[in-house]
């Protein structure tokens, strides 16, 4: 079975620190994406990675950035955390052009 | 542009009965439509997808979709609900020109009494 786990289920910032999510797979998974959901709006791509070392905007990236060192590694973060990035955050991987995406567990991060 | 739909926020529906939960979408091209569950406080796991061939589509936890090209939908269904359904459900298509980039609806809430 394909398992990709993030650092934390819940986390606590405050405003203004640097916050780091981090998302592992161990299929080998070339491509890894970065959601966030919230209610109402549904999942909203904030940026995705098609190999190690490159990365694309999606939707939604302002606030946040990216890191790919390694194949199995995809780092979101926040630079400045706001309240207004308070959200449940979900990472996803899979093979290229392989349709169906696999989901981490979500971290859900609170920002006061 | 692409787009998938939910016209439902909430579906209800007792145990035992038939339940559909609804999608529309918006592509150019042939459309590659999914769908997926999440239960609470988890991630999303995938049910089922549509990529070519017979319209019905069967999936995981007795879950199946029934594509309509005319109507331009990709409805779930199951024959008969359980408690354990109950969760939030997303429709999801395949963004044109990517590498596998979807585009996911706003989730429709699945709720199933005794």
């Amino acid at each position: 079975d394909v398992k990709v786990t993030q650092s934390s289920r819940y986390l606590v910032k405050r405003t203004g620190e640097k916050v780091f999510l981090e998302c592992v797979q161990d299929m080998d998974h070339e491509n890894m994406f970065w959601y966030r959901q919230d209610p109402g709006l549904g999942l909203r791509l904030i940026y995705f990675s098609y190999d190690v070392k490159m990365k694309e905007k999606g939707d939604i990236p302002e606030g946040y950035s990216v890191s790919r060192e390694k194949k199995e590694r995809f780092s979101l973060i926040l630079e400045s955390a706001s309240t207004n990035q308070t959200s449940m955050y979900l990472c996803a991987s899979s093979r290229p052009f392989q349709l169906e995406q696999y989901f981490g567990p979500g971290t859900r991060l609170t920002v006061t | 542009a692409q787009s998938v739909a939910q016209p439902e926020d909430q579906v209800n529906v007792a145990e035992g009965n038939p339940l559909t939960v609804k999608c529309t979408y918006s592509v150019s091209g042939n459309p590659y439509l999914f769908w997926y569950v999440q239960y609470p406080n988890r991630g999303l796991q995938f049910l089922l997808k549509y990529i070519t061939g017979d319209n019905l589509v069967k999936g995981s936890y007795g879950f199946e979709a029934e594509f309509n090209k005319s109507q331009t939908s990709f409805h779930l269904k199951k024959p008969s609900a359980l408690v354990s359904d109950s969760a939030l459900y997303f429709c999801a298509v395949r963004k044109g020109g990517s590498q596998g980039n979807l585009i996911f609806g706003k989730g429709t809430k699945l709720s199933v009494k005794p």
